[in-house]
This record gives C-alpha cells, structure tokens and sequence, in this order.
C-alpha cells in the first residue's frame, strides 16, 4: 500500500529565512504528489501538485517542490517565509487500485518567529 | 462560489447520542470526500462519493457510521451511537472531475470539530 512520511511534526523558522519541508513516499509506480496547507481553523487547501514532466513545480504563495525520484521524496520550498505562511503543511500521494483517493501524511506544523 | 459548507462547525455531545455532519458540496461537483483528522492519525479518508454513489467506503471505522448523499448538493455523515474515540475534526471536501486521475483539486470545507464525552 502507498504510503506518505513527513518526517517532521514541528518546524520553527525566523520570517524571511527559508523553508524546507520534507516528504517521503512509497509507491509503486510514478507517483500523483501533492501539498497542501492548513491555516489555523481552516479547510486544506492546494498549493501545488506534480504528476509527471518537470520535476520542479511552482506552486501558490511562492511554493515549489521538487520531485526526486531516486530519493522518493517531494520536498517542499519557499525561499523567504512570510509570518502568514505560519500553518500545518500535507503531503499527499494519489492512490489508483480500483478507485482513487488520496493519502496523506501526518502533517508539518510550521511556526515562523518575527 | 460560497466554496464547501459544512455544519455545524462544533458539536460537543454526549456518548451512546446520535450525531450527524453535514456538507454541502460546491455546485458543479461530481465527486465529495468525508475526511477525519486526529493527532494520533492524521488525516484519514472516511468515504467519497461520485455523482452520489458512494465509490469507496473502506475507510468507514465501523458500522457505527453511516454517510448518505440522498442528491448532488448534500451530504451527511452519521455516527450512532457516538463514542469518545470519534472526538476528532470532520472534514468534508468536492472536485469536479476532468477525465483525467487525480487532474482535479479537491476543496476543502473549514470542517467540524466533534467532542463526544
């Protein structure tokens, strides 16, 4: 079964330095990757995906990922954090076995310091 | 677009009581997932739905649950009886899909918090 590690819970950064979250998967197959974020009180919401192509993709709020498939990581980038991007970071891989669905990791916890 | 809806945003209730979560999804969408977040799992999918028939339901925890899509812009998730291990926050979310897997976000509601006692 596939399956996501975000091999950190909590991650505190000061505004303005850069940002790296990690994600693990394991799948089969070329992976569907996905990040989304979680702002306090709030739904998830998309900030980028990679399917296939470019390994390098642009997300939302100055966000990007890379895909390394040697490594069956997809990592995620910012070069200067903003206060605002203080919130719960997902990895999600997409499953395909019959139906499709999504899983998810366990979530980062990002905590920015003015 | 009012985006995904769900009530109520809190529920605290007692164990052994019947509660139900409702979600309207955003118009245009064919496909509606019901998620549920803990510390201790994460964030699990429950059931989704295409075009109001329930495709996947293995992540339904027990027969205890129940979820329903009686038509395109509802859906409601039920628990009987209720147990404090479901205390968690509920999320429902609705793509619209293009044909091709996974080519669709899926939109998150803001969720319900759920505290049984």
């Amino acid at each position: 079964a596939q399956s996501v590690t975000q091999p950190d819970i909590h991650i505190t950064v000061s505004e303005g330095a850069s940002l790296e979250l990690r994600c693990n998967y394991s799948y089969g197959a070329t992976p569907y990757l996905f990040w989304y974020v979680q702002s306090p009180g709030q739904g998830l919401q998309l900030l980028l995906k990679y399917f296939s192509g470019d390994t390098l993709v642009q997300g939302i709020k100055g966000f990007e990922a890379e895909f390394k498939r040697s490594q069956s990581s997809f990592n995620l980038r910012k070069p200067s954090v903003h206060w605002s991007d203080a919130a719960e970071y997902f990895c999600a891989v997409g499953e395909i076995s019959g139906t499709y669905k999504y899983i998810f990791g366990t979530g980062t916890r990002l905590k920015v310091l003015a | 677009d009012a985006g995904v809806i769900q009530s109520p945003r809190h529920e605290v209730t007692e164990m052994g009581q019947e509660v139900t979560l409702r979600c309207k999804p955003i118009s245009g969408h064919d496909y509606l997932f019901w998620y549920r977040q803990t510390m201790m799992r994460g964030l699990e999918l429950l059931i989704y739905f295409n075009n109001n028939v329930p495709i996947d339901d293995s992540g339904m925890p027990e027969d205890r649950f129940s979820a329903k899509m009686p038509n395109a812009s509802f859906s409601n998730l039920k628990i009987q009886p209720s147990e404090p291990r479901d205390s968690a926050v509920y999320f429902c979310a609705s793509s619209k899909s293009t044909g091709l897997a996974f080519s669709d976000e899926q939109f998150f509601g803001p969720g319900t918090r759920l505290t049984v006692l």
